[in-house]
């Protein structure tokens, strides 16, 4: 089975705060997302990533940034947090199928982010 | 405006009933999936059905596609309580970027015993 780990479930910073959330898969999938779920709004691509240190903007990729220097793990960062930026992160990842990014998708548990 | 969308937003049935969601989208696709997602969890792939598939079946669950009415839906037969979740339709569109999944913002089904 397809597993994919985030590093924390539940986490509360700071406004101003750097925030690192880790992503882990061990099915040596080439894509990895990140994406935030907010009530009403649904899941919204932050950023992904095809391939090892590539990476590309998703449709919301203001005030964070990723990291990816290993195939299995893809960071997001929030350089500095802020109060808008509280919601439920999501990472997934998937294979490559034909050249595409679009099949399956594999989910972590998600990390429920307050910033105060 | 979005570009899945499902229908009912929320939708309360009994225990052994069946229950029909729809998704409804607006471009052209690569392909349809649906996704669960349990309270507080992460999302969890069900079944995917590609552009040139009508009909596709797994278990308990039957999705049909018809691209004519860029529409979709997901039939779940013999509910049981652990089936309260949200679901989540998701089309493969082309972007910028290249293709990309984009996610609808859900029907949430409770089954009561």
């Amino acid at each position: 089975d397809v597993k994919v780990t985030q590093s924390s479930r539940y986490l509360v910073k700071r406004t101003g705060e750097k925030v690192f959330l880790e992503c882990v898969q061990d099915m040596d999938h080439e894509n990895m997302f990140w994406y935030r779920q907010d009530p009403g709004l649904g899941l919204r691509l932050i950023y992904f990533s095809y391939d090892v240190k590539m990476k590309e903007k998703g449709d919301i990729p203001e005030g964070y940034s990723v990291s990816r220097e290993k195939k299995e793990r893809f960071s997001l960062i929030l350089e500095s947090a802020s109060t808008n930026q509280t919601s439920m992160y999501l990472c997934a990842s998937s294979p490559l199928y034909l050249g595409s990014y679009t099949d399956t998708q594999y989910f972590g548990p998600g990390t429920r982010l307050t910033v105060l | 405006s979005q570009q899945g969308e499902e229908d009912p937003q929320a939708l309360s049935i009994q225990e052994g009933e069946n229950a029909t969601m729809n998704c409804s989208y607006k471009t052209s696709i690569n392909n349809l999936q649906w996704y669960r997602q349990n309270s507080g969890r992460g999302l969890v792939h069900l079944i995917l059905i590609r552009s040139n598939e009508r009909e596709k079946h797994s278990g308990r669950l039957r999705v049909t596609l018809d691209t004519s009415k860029k529409s979709s839906s997901l039939l779940i037969t013999a509910s049981r309580a652990a089936d309260t979740a949200s679901y989540f339709c998701a089309t493969a569109v082309k972007n910028q970027a290249g293709t990309a999944l984009i996610f609808g913002k859900g029907t949430t089904l409770s089954v009561s015993s």
